[in-house]
């Protein structure tokens, strides 16, 4: 089955400590994103990658990096420069051109900082 | 003024009722539309879409698109207890970016 992947499901963070959270699509989708959720603000883009080794910054980039060594995989590390990251963060993909570009969303990693 | 307003709900109906679902937004270079469903804790999951104005159905799902107005609609005909979810609108102006909604919470009760 096509689909997106995101590891872990939930995720727990020291105050201080760099996480990364795992992406993986099958679709051969060209584009690929990180969104952060929170209740009452909507879907918020941090990053997204339309090619290998090429990324741009979202609307919410700082505390946060990315690389796209691979179509296939988009990783995002949440850094300690992060003030607040606990929330619900979900991948998504998209082909790059043509079409009405939906954006296809994987399951979401829940990440909370004790 | 954010570039899309969602009414964030909650929007609680009997099962069985009709129920709409709207955003409203600035950008009128915006001409892909897309609506999205989201149980809790879990991704959203593409319902429809449609590009410029006009209406488009699927099932009970119907999405409509009013560009002079700035409006779009999703009507849900025979709501379901399973239909209970938060929706998102989206859009984008024919590249990459798109932009949500902070999506509407929908209660269906049997």
């Amino acid at each position: 089955d096509g689909g997106i992947t995101q590891s872990p499901k939930y995720l727990f963070r020291k105050e201080g400590q760099n996480v990364t959270l795992s992406c993986e699509q099958n679709l051969n989708h060209d584009a690929m994103y990180w969104y952060r959720q929170d209740p009452g603000q909507g879907l918020r883009l941090i990053y997204y990658s339309q090619i290998v080794n090429d990324f741009q910054k979202g609307d919410i980039a700082e505390g946060y990096s990315v690389s796209r060594e691979k179509k296939e995989s988009f990783p995002l590390t949440v850094t300690s420069a992060q003030k607040n990251p606990t929330a619900f963060y979900l991948c998504a993909s998209s082909m790059l051109a043509g079409g009405p570009h939906e954006q296809f969303f994987g399951p979401g990693t829940r990440l909370t900082v004790l | 003024q954010k570039e899309v307003e969602q009414d964030p709900g909650p929007l609680s109906v009997p099962e069985g009722a009709i129920v709409s679902l709207n955003c409203t937004y600035s950008n009128s270079a915006f001409q892909y539309f897309m609506w999205y469903r989201q149980y809790s804790r879990k991704g959203p999951e593409l319902l429809m879409y449609t590009y410029s104005s006009g209406n488009k159905e699927d099932g009970r799902f119907t999405a409509q698109v009013d560009k002079s107005s700035k409006y779009i609609s999703l009507f849900i005909r025979d709501s379901q207890p399973s239909d209970s979810a938060t929706y998102l609108c989206a859009m984008n102006t024919g590249f990459q970016k798109l932009v949500f909604g902070t999506g509407t919470r929908l209660l269906v009760s049997p």
